[in-house]
């Protein structure tokens, strides 16, 4: 069954970078653009950032753009979101979220990661 | 950016009653390009809708969805236990991907 796992979340402040990571099973991971969208404590989704299946595709909502990259490894079935100069309001738990391609509707979800940024 | 609201934020409904969602949006949207999620509490959400009418595997005909241009409708006809969450649509067309702010169906 397809399965998407993120990792890498924690406690960071503010200022500082995290490494989230996405590993996918059950399916094609080459085949399949991936996103990442997060969601506040208490609060709705927001998309952050999306990568085409084969790496060279990607964009960013304004939110993150300059300070996150999305990147994968299709020999490792793996995404990634690298997060730098974190500032409070990147608290969210972040979901890994598998697309047929980058203008598909979002079919399978990841369970989450919790970033939390505080001094 | 194309902005998603839905409407009503809460919808107070018993079991077996009929749910009606909107989700209006700033600009025309391709319906090819409109979904909806269902998320429970302390879950990941979940693909109900997809281009605006074609229900996502294994969700029950009980849910439906319409609408075309800028107004969007998910109904559920008959509310059973377990579709009591929070229903978030989303247009997928046109970078940033958008969700609506959600509504969310609680018990009566």
């Amino acid at each position: 069954q397809v399965q998407l796992v993120e990792s890498g979340g924690g406690v960071v402040q503010p200022g500082r970078s995290l490494r989230l990571s996405c590993t996918a099973s059950g399916f094609t991971f080459k085949s399949y653009a991936i996103h990442w969208v997060r969601q506040a404590p208490g609060k709705g989704l927001e998309w952050v950032a999306v990568i085409s299946y084969d790496g060279t595709i990607n964009y960013y909502a304004d939110s993150v753009k300059g300070r996150f990259t999305i990147s994968r490894d299709n020999s490792k079935n793996a995404l990634f979101l690298q997060m730098n100069s974190l500032r409070a309001d990147d608290t969210a738990v972040y979901y890994c979220a598998r697309a047929g391609t980058v203008w598909s509707h979002f079919d399978y979800w990841g369970q989450g990661t919790l970033v939390t940024v505080s001094s | 950016e194309i902005v998603l609201t839905q409407s009503p934020g809460t919808l107070s409904l018993s079991p077996g009653e009929r749910a009606t969602l909107s989700c209006r949006a700033s600009q025309s949207i391709s319906s090819t390009y409109l979904a909806w999620y269902q998320q429970k509490p302390g879950q990941a959400p979940r693909l109900l809708i997809y281009a605006a009418s074609s229900r996502a595997t294994g969700i029950p005909d009980r849910f439906s969805g319409s609408g075309s241009g800028t107004d969007f409708t998910l109904t559920i006809s008959r509310l059973e236990p377990e579709d009591f969450a929070v229903y978030y649509c989303q247009q997928y067309g046109s970078s940033p991907w958008t969700f609506g702010q959600g509504t969310k169906v609680e018990i009566k």
